[in-house]
Order: C-alpha cells, then structure tokens, then sequence
C-alpha cells in the first residue's frame, strides 16, 4: 500500500489568497483526520471524518477553513482567504476502526507558507 | 496549563547511550498511550502503544506508565544514529483515533 497520499509538499501563496489542500487516505480505512502542526502548539486536530461525514469539526480555528471528503479515496482542506498565521505543516492521516483505532497512519503533511 | 507536557529538548546523546524521554499529563481518565517518531519533513508514525499502567518492550524500545504519578516514558537502549527524530507522547480516553491528545515532541539527536 502507498500510504496516505497528501499533495501538494510544498505551497506558499499571498495572504488572501485561496489554498486546497489534498489527501488520499489508505484504501478501506474509515476514519480521516486533518491535523495542523507548528512549533508554538504542536500537532493539533482540525476536523475529522467517518465513512465521509464530518464528525468533529471544533478544532477548525474559523470558518475561512472548510473541508470535504465527496468520496472514501479523497478529501480536501480549504483555506479562504488565507493569512499568515496559517503557515503550518497540515497533515492528513487515517484509521481503521475497531482494531486499529488507536494507530493513526499519517501523509508525509504539506507545508504551507502565507506571504 | 497543557493537558499533556513535554520537554522539547533537543537532546543530544552519543550513539550507544540510553535514552529517556518523558511526559506528564494533567487528566487522569486517560487509559491509552502510544509514542509517535516523526522524521524530519514527514509524518508521525506509531512506534509504541500500551494500555493502562505497566511497561512493553519491543526490541531497543521500552514504554513505562505509571498512572499512580501521571507519567509515562520511552527508553532506547543502544541508541541509534537513524533513532534521531522527534518523539511526540499522546494519549487519550478511549480506544478511538478521534480523542488522541499529542504532547509537543522532544527533539533527539543522537551523535555517531
């Protein structure tokens, strides 16, 4: 298996502008989580979801951010407007649940920079 | 205060060493506690796991709990210079991916 497949590595935009980013989680997991990590607060987790609906969504720090999963291979995380304070690696990861449930299985993250 | 704390470090030891990191934490429901290794530019990934109090070994790598003192460890034996990365502690209530709650990881550098 790949792995959990997150694109693109690298993205630095403008503040203002409009940032998607993508993941692809590990075929037949059930559970995707969008993490977000800096030096001042660590690894924290956005949102997550089950079998495609969003279950949690309290950790997005407002509503310039969004995210989807329209399928079980794919979801994205949007940000608009961006801005500065948003500069962090964002990491997607998947589960499988029950069994695994406690072994998160993270993308190699995207690293965001905001001009 | 941080539910769960950890010493950023960087720890630097020599190849050979034996390594301690730790962690508290604040909130005593907590029953599942995994350590995470996280290379430079990727993502974290499960080296350790254990319920409860009680110690697991498996290989060079040894997690301890001690729920009584709210404290958990990692020890490496014979440390490695591929051993250096962060290690980020987590835990969390349930037997759910959804309520981990991560420490901030303890940088590791271990010198050849």
């Amino acid at each position: 298996d790949a792995g959990v497949i997150q694109s693109p590595r690298h993205e630095v935009t403008e503040m203002g502008q409009e940032v998607t980013l993508r993941c692809k989680p590990i075929s037949g997991h059930d559970y995707l989580f969008w993490y977000r990590q800096t030096m001042m607060r660590g690894l924290e987790l956005l949102i997550y979801f089950n079998n495609n609906v969003p279950i949690d969504d309290s950790g997005m720090p407002e509503d310039r951010f969004s995210a989807k999963m329209p399928n079980a291979s794919f979801s994205t995380l949007k940000i608009q407007p961006s801005e500065p304070r948003d500069s962090a690696v964002y990491f997607c990861a998947s589960s499988f649940f029950p069994g695994q449930g406690e072994k998160l299985f993270f993308g190699s993250g995207t690293q965001l920079s905001v001009l | 205060q941080k539910e769960v704390e950890q010493d950023p470090g960087p720890l630097s030891v020599p190849e050979g060493a034996i390594v301690s990191l730790n962690c508290t934490y604040s909130n005593s429901a907590f029953q599942y506690f995994m350590w995470y290794r996280q290379y430079s530019r990727k993502g974290p990934e499960l080296l350790m796991y254990t319920y409860s109090s009680g110690n697991k070994e498996d290989g060079r790598f040894t997690a301890q709990v001690d729920k009584s003192s709210k404290y958990i460890s990692l020890f490496i034996r014979d440390s490695q210079p591929s051993d250096s990365a962060t290690y980020l502690c987590a835990m969390s209530m349930y037997s759910s991916a959804s309520k981990i709650i991560f420490g901030s990881g303890t940088r590791l550098s271990i010198r050849p």
